[in-house]
């Protein structure tokens, strides 16, 4: 089983539209929790971190259930900029094993005019 | 530009080949990852250093030897290349020991023929 599951996507919406992605890890104990954004042929960059009681920047907003061991992530008013493939990554090291992240798949978006 | 920087960006090997990817970073963080990215499979980890002077390995380390040579440098070894090992590798940096990488370099894409 992957450590980390991702809605595959591709997701195509138009703009100005809400769009939710979701994701899934397997370990309970996983300590943090992390989207990032990766355009077509370039490095990740990190989005945002996933706090426990849901936090938003600007038009994105992440929340974590840790009782069903999933992630989540809503973009709003939707850009043409949004465009990219978004990556879930769960850290599920503790002490001296901290470190190991793990990325899921990603989810394609594809915002179109 | 300050940021992670890797050399070189793209490189052709035959098997059996060995090569060491470079990886230096300025702007002091305490630790530095590398990792592999194939189609459909997500950002693999191949292995971390949480800080200088200590390495571990991460959920595909079969293949590959690193060298934290100090706080800024992180290199990847090859010994011996295999087809198996073409992929688009990516290093990175986080300022928080054993943390979610914050910059990533723009990448290495290895073909091993």
């Amino acid at each position: 089983r992957k450590e980390v599951e991702q809605d595959p996507g591709p997701f195509n919406v138009p703009e100005g539209a809400t769009v939710a992605f979701n994701c899934t890890y397997s370990n309970s104990a996983s300590q943090s929790f992390f989207w990032y954004r990766q355009d077509c042929r370039k490095e990740p960059k990190l989005l945002m971190s996933v706090y426990s009681s849901g936090n938003e920047d600007g038009r994105f907003t992440a929340q974590l259930n840790r009782a069903s061991q999933y992630i989540s992530l809503l973009i709003r008013d939707s850009k043409l900029s949004d465009s990219a493939t978004y990556l879930c990554v769960v850290n599920m090291g503790r002490g001296s094993t901290l470190g190991r992240l793990y990325f899921g798949r990603g989810t394609q978006l594809t915002v179109w005019p | 530009n300050a940021g992670v920087t890797q050399t070189p960006k793209f490189q052709v090997l035959k098997t059996g080949q060995s090569m060491t990817l470079q990886c230096a970073q300025d702007m002091n963080h305490n630790s530095m990852y590398w990792y592999r990215q194939d189609p459909g499979m997500g950002l693999r980890l191949i292995y971390y250093s949480a800080s200088e002077g200590t390495t571990d390995k991460g959920e595909v380390p079969n293949g590959y030897n690193v060298s934290r040579l100090n706080k800024r440098e992180f290199s990847l070894r090859l010994e011996s290349a295999a087809p198996s090992q073409t992929s688009v590798y990516f290093c990175a940096s986080s300022e928080f020991p054993g943390g979610q990488p914050q910059h990533f370099g723009d990448g290495t894409r290895l073909s091993i023929l």
